[in-house]
């Protein structure tokens, strides 16, 4: 098993271009999750998902989409790229929801100029 | 709203010391989970130890050693005998039952950065 995989592992972006990021797991977990980390700080919720189909708002939304067409993957788009967005995201899976266990893909890290 | 408050920015000790990190949660809910996770100089997330709120059984895994206190709530991790490999961020995590809009979300500390020296 790959775990919690994400793609890419690093990226560049310019104010106000797009981009986005890929997540997949093959554990076959109901709820996903993105997550910033800021320097020096705690991971913060942007989206989550319980299942396909199935998307909600977390703690820092703002400037963020998601979808979640299938269990195995959910991606996350930047539309309108803002410095304020540099930081490394992480993605999430686990089997159900309160209690379970989280396992985090390697991280994204995001720089935007 | 859940709280997590990890009072330790860095920590830097010598190898072989024992070293606690500390964490202190604040939740009104009764049912909730506690995690702590490593996150060594590559950068990835490493699941350490999940504990729920009915279970105030200390835990042991090799040098490793988990303090769970619901009265102080706190949830400290000790390191026994540190090794250099052990420098890493640490974060502490609340999860809670009542978080239904939430999704379950996990709460997270600010983090403790450890460092053993050689």
């Amino acid at each position: 098993n790959a775990g919690v995989t994400q793609t890419p592992k690093f990226r560049i972006l310019k104010i106000g271009q797009s981009m986005t990021l890929q997540c997949t797991q093959d554990m076959n977990h109901n709820y996903m999750y993105w997550y910033r980390q800021d320097p020096g700080m705690g991971l913060k919720l942007i989206y989550y998902s319980v299942g396909a189909g199935i998307t909600d708002k977390g703690e820092v939304p703002n400037g963020y989409n998601v979808s979640r067409s299938t269990t195995e993957d959910f991606p996350l788009r930047l539309e309108l790229a803002a410095p304020s967005q540099t930081s490394v995201y992480f993605c999430a899976s686990s089997l159900y929801r309160v209690g379970e266990t989280q396992y985090f893909g390697p991280g994204t890290r995001l720089l935007v100029l | 709203a859940q709280k997590v408050t990890q009072a330790q920015t860095e920590i830097s000790v010598v190898e072989k010391e024992d070293v606690t990190l500390d964490c202190v949660y604040e939740t009104r809910d009764t049912t909730y989970y506690l995690f702590w996770y490593k996150q060594p100089p590559s950068g990835e997330l490493v699941f350490l130890i999940r504990r729920n709120s009915f279970d105030e059984q200390n835990e042991i895994s090799g040098r490793y050693s988990w303090n769970f206190q619901k009265s102080t709530s706190s949830f400290n991790f000790t390191i026994t005998a540190s090794q250099v490999v052990d420098s890493a961020v640490y974060f502490c995590a609340l999860s809670v039952l009542g978080e239904e809009t939430s999704g379950s979300r996990l709460t997270f500390g600010e983090g403790t950065q450890l460092t053993v020296n050689p």
